[in-house]
């Protein structure tokens, strides 16, 4: 059974950098994308980003200029780095396994392992 | 505010049947494939359904999916306190063209 651990610190401040880390546990990061999803308090889901194992990225365009997504599959883990971080970044940052394909009938793209999220807030 | 529109809301008795919409548009649900995710209180989401009718292993098949146009439709009989939860819908979109797109989620109440 595939098992994601999101790490990182918990509070960051205005301005600056949000890094976190997804270590994945019970099954390669070969042959999959790996994404971050986020969730402000009492909100909806919303995507960040994905990679592939291969390192190819895409993120979502309202987040695209301060987003970078990494992947080290030497040690199963990826990671997300968030620039200029403001209070509006607060939320609770899920990693999860993406899996997906376009075929005739459309593409087909969604997340079958989810970690159990890590909440992080923005403040001085 | 998302381009998949549900309803905030759905409340229905233990042992009844409920359905959840999903509204999209051409450039999402109508070409797409859609997934569901469900959302316990206080744990991360879990996927329900995938390629707009398709349930993973171990999840109970009082858990239906079906999509139609640019519509999709979750559907739970039996339904159990359990249940209580946030559903949410996932599709990819055309233009968006990077990443899942999310439903707002729905709040199911068992009353």
């Amino acid at each position: 059974q595939v098992q994601l651990q999101e790490s990182g610190p918990g509070l960051v401040k205005p301005s600056e950098t949000l890094s976190l880390t997804c270590t994945v546990s019970g099954g390669s990061i070969s042959g999959y994308y790996w994404s971050w999803i986020r969730q402000p308090a009492g909100k909806g889901l919303e995507s960040i980003g994905r990679i592939y194992a291969g390192g190819s990225t895409n993120y979502n365009p309202s987040l695209k200029s301060r987003v970078t997504m990494s992947v080290d599959t030497s040690k199963n883990q990826f990671s997300l780095r968030l620039t200029s971080v403001t209070a509006a970044d607060t939320a609770v940052y899920y990693c999860a396994r993406g899996r997906g394909h376009c075929i005739g009938g459309g593409c087909s793209y969604y997340f079958d392992f989810w970690g159990p999220g890590t909440p992080v807030t923005v403040s001085s | 505010q998302s381009a998949l529109t549900q309803p905030p809301s759905v409340s229905a008795a233990p042992g009844q049947k409920v359905t959840i919409s999903c509204s999209g548009s051409s450039s999402n649900i109508a070409n797409n494939y859609v997934s569901w995710y469900q959302q316990l209180p206080g744990t991360a989401p879990k996927l329900l359904i995938y390629e707009n009718n398709e349930r993973p292993s171990g999840i109970p098949d009082r858990f239906s999916g079906s999509k139609s146009g640019t519509s999709a439709t979750l559907g739970i009989t039996g339904l159990q306190t359990g249940d209580e939860a946030d559903y949410y819908c996932g599709t990819w979109d055309d233009n968006l063209n990077t990443v899942l797109l999310f439903g707002g989620g729905t709040k199911l109440t068992v009353l």
